[in-house]
């Protein structure tokens, strides 16, 4: 069974240029989750979607947003990227809403800002 | 929100040698994982286990709900056990979101 992949692996941007990040969930998860890895800030949430819609968020600014398709992938957004947006980005699914279950993880994309 | 602290911060061993990693959390939890971060970033899934005890090979957890921790227990550590282990907790109260500690950053030399 394949597990989260994550697309790309690396991408260098400029500030204020916007980003795409990609991700595919585990066959027959519904929720995807997106993780920021900065350097000195640890890990934290961004953003939880589930059957399509948002529905929990981090403390971001509304910069960063995403989606999740019916197929369940789902893309994060970051516009107007900042030096401090340089970080890993870990995508993770799980079984869903009404399910407290293990997220598995993807093997990131690691953004730079220059 | 739900603080999770982690101990010791930095952990040097011997090969063969064994250790415990802490995880406290400061709420109840309806999802606790470990998690093994390699030298790439992948988080590697080692448990979930919101309560009580499993063990995986030379890896067991234990989790103490109401008292409000985890151990993470490694016997006979090996080189490639290197890397940073980090405790994430879903508190009862926020949605499937994972709050994560700060990681233990564990060294195994010959």
């Amino acid at each position: 069974e394949a597990g989260v992949t994550q697309s790309p692996t690396h991408l260098i941007k400029t500030r204020g240029q916007q980003a795409t990040l990609r991700c595919s969930p585990i066959s027959g998860h519904t929720s995807v989750y997106w993780y920021q890895q900065a350097l000195g800030l640890g890990l934290q949430f961004l953003l939880w979607y589930d059957e399509g819609e948002e529905r929990n968020r981090g403390n971001f600014p509304p910069r960063f947003s995403g989606r999740q398709f019916p197929n369940y992938s789902s893309e994060l957004n970051v516009n107007a990227l900042e030096l401090e947006d340089s970080a890993l980005y870990l995508c993770a699914s799980s079984l869903g809403t009404g399910h407290t279950d293990t997220q598995y993880f993807g093997p990131g994309t690691r953004l730079t800002v220059l | 929100g739900i603080q999770v602290e982690q101990s010791p911060p930095d952990l040097i061993l011997q090969e063969g040698a064994n250790s415990t990693l802490r995880c406290n959390f400061s709420d109840s939890v309806n999802n606790l994982q470990w998690f093994h971060q390699n030298p790439w970033g992948q988080l590697i899934n080692l448990f979930y286990i919101p309560s009580g005890t499993k063990q995986n090979g030379r890896l067991s957890a234990t989790t103490v709900a109401t008292e409000r921790y985890s151990l993470l227990y490694i016997s006979s550590s090996q080189t490639t056990d290197s890397g940073v282990y980090f405790c994430a907790v879903e508190s009862s109260g926020t949605a499937s979101k994972l709050t994560f500690g700060t990681g233990t950053r564990l060294q195994v030399t010959l």
